[in-house]
């Protein structure tokens, strides 16, 4: 069965620092990775996906993600991190088989980013 | 340009009633999804239309709830004889095929059953 997690529940960092939200996942086959995030009372907002090509993947706001097949992680980055980034993070699975495109979620990872 | 629209954004029910939640997608959008998020948790996946038909309905937790897409565009989730386990947050999303296509999130319909 698929699956994703989302080992911590709450990331802490100082503005500024650099900051990492983990995620791993459990496909049967090879996998299309997402991330989400999501502010207080908003839907999900598209971050960045994996597809396929260079594991390392560039998404909106100076988020990145790299995809470590060996470690099946997809690991949300950002070198420098602000106040606003503050939010609920969100890491989506799809399986690249099958004719359906249903996103299997982790739990969520809330960061607190402090001043 | 326009994204996902959902109505209501708030519905408060009694339990055993009947209620309807409507998406509006991204036109031109071919896909479109249906998720529920409950308190605390990640979306869950309930049902996927590619155009007019539901090509995956395996999310769907029983058969008081049930979906419709007519004319490939707009999509209503009706729920019969609502349960106080109903209440949620119903996400919907949409995407332009169903393949590597970004879904894009509705801001969503929070349903409370008292």
């Amino acid at each position: 069965a698929q699956s994703v997690a989302q080992p911590e529940d709450q990331v802490n960092v100082a503005e500024g620092n650099p900051l990492t939200v983990k995620c791993t996942y459990s496909v049967s086959g090879n996998p299309y990775l997402f991330w989400y995030v999501q502010y207080p009372n908003r839907g999900l907002q598209f971050l960045l996906k994996y597809i396929t090509g260079d594991n390392l993947v560039k998404g909106s706001y100076g988020f990145e993600a790299e995809f470590n097949k060996s470690q099946t992680s997809f690991h949300l980055k950002k070198p420098s991190a602000l106040v606003s980034d503050s939010a609920l993070y969100f890491c989506a699975v799809r399986d690249r088989a099958g004719n359906t495109g249903k996103l299997i979620f982790g739990q969520g990872t809330t960061l607190q980013v402090k001043p | 340009g326009a994204g996902v629209s959902q109505t209501p954004s708030n519905k408060v029910t009694e339990k055993g009633k009947y209620v309807e939640l409507r998406c509006d997608p991204i036109s031109g959008h071919t896909a479109l999804y249906w998720y529920r998020q409950s308190l605390g948790q990640g979306p869950e996946f309930l049902i996927y239309f590619q155009g007019t038909g539901a090509a995956d309905d395996s999310g769907l937790p029983n058969d008081r709830f049930f979906a419709v897409r007519p004319e490939g565009s707009v999509s209503t989730l009706k729920i019969q004889r609502t349960e106080r386990g109903d209440s949620a947050v119903y996400l919907c999303a949409s995407s332009l095929d169903y393949g590597t296509d970004t879904q894009y999130f509705g801001p969503g319909t929070r349903l409370t059953v008292l």
